[in-house]
């Protein structure tokens, strides 16, 4: 079966580091993604990794261990903003396929 | 960058209308496209696969009478929702991507409220 793990909530402060952990077991992997969802709205890309090892972008970066089926979304310099839930998700099999998704980790910054 | 448009944002319509929602991929070609649904509080749940210029693809457990999917252009899929009635009340997100190894960006969603 087809099984993404990830904490259902975490907190932290303004200025710090968090890292949201996803552990996944799918039918096939064809890389692995993390979306930002504010309350209400639409997800928006935040990060990709089909290879293993970390990806950086910006305050954001990702990580990608396929053997051990797990990846982190590390979030740097902590804003109010970053107020939000990150979805973890996965494509199968093929190229091309949607997107398997966790069921989000809903991460609270306060000052 | 990518961009998916999606309309309406919001629908509030009674019980057995038929409400149509439109994916459009402004700046790109989309031969596949994908519609999800989501509850408060839940994660985002794959409903179909809409292929170019074919039937979509259904994921089990979704009504295929009820959710009608056309895809009739590279840039435009449309979810018609059939008789709706209030346990069809969620938030429809559709997605595409712009090349089968590129990451999948997402519509702004519409919101269906069914009284």
């Amino acid at each position: 079966g087809q099984n993404i793990d990830q904490p259902t909530e975490m907190t932290a402060t303004e200025g710090a580091i968090v890292q949201i952990n996803c552990t996944y077991q799918t039918s096939g992997f064809n890389g692995l993604f993390w979306y930002q969802q504010h309350a209400g709205e639409a997800p928006t890309f935040l990060s990709y990794n089909v290879l293993d090892g970390l990806e950086e972008k910006g305050r954001f970066s990702s990580f990608l261990s396929r053997s051990k089926g797990y990846s982190y979304l590390l979030l740097k310099e902590l804003q109010m903003k970053d107020s939000a839930s990150y979805l973890c998700a996965v494509r199968g099999n093929q190229a091309g396929t949607a997107l398997i998704f966790g069921k989000g980790t809903t991460l609270s910054v306060s000052s | 960058g990518a961009v998916v448009s999606q309309h309406p944002s919001w629908v509030i319509c009674k019980s057995g209308t038929s409400v149509k929602i439109e994916c459009r991929s402004l700046d790109f070609q989309a031969t596949t496209m994908f519609w999800y649904r989501q509850f408060p509080k839940q994660s985002l749940m794959l409903m179909a696969t809409s292929n170019e210029g074919s039937k979509a693809t259904y994921e089990q457990g979704v009504e295929k009478d009820k959710f009608l999917i056309n895809h009739a252009s590279l840039t435009l899929s449309t979810l018609t929702v059939t008789s709706a009635h209030p346990e069809d009340s969620s938030f429809y997100i559709c997605s595409a991507s712009q090349g089968v190894s590129q990451p999948q960006h997402f519509g702004d969603g519409t919101r269906l409220s069914i009284l």
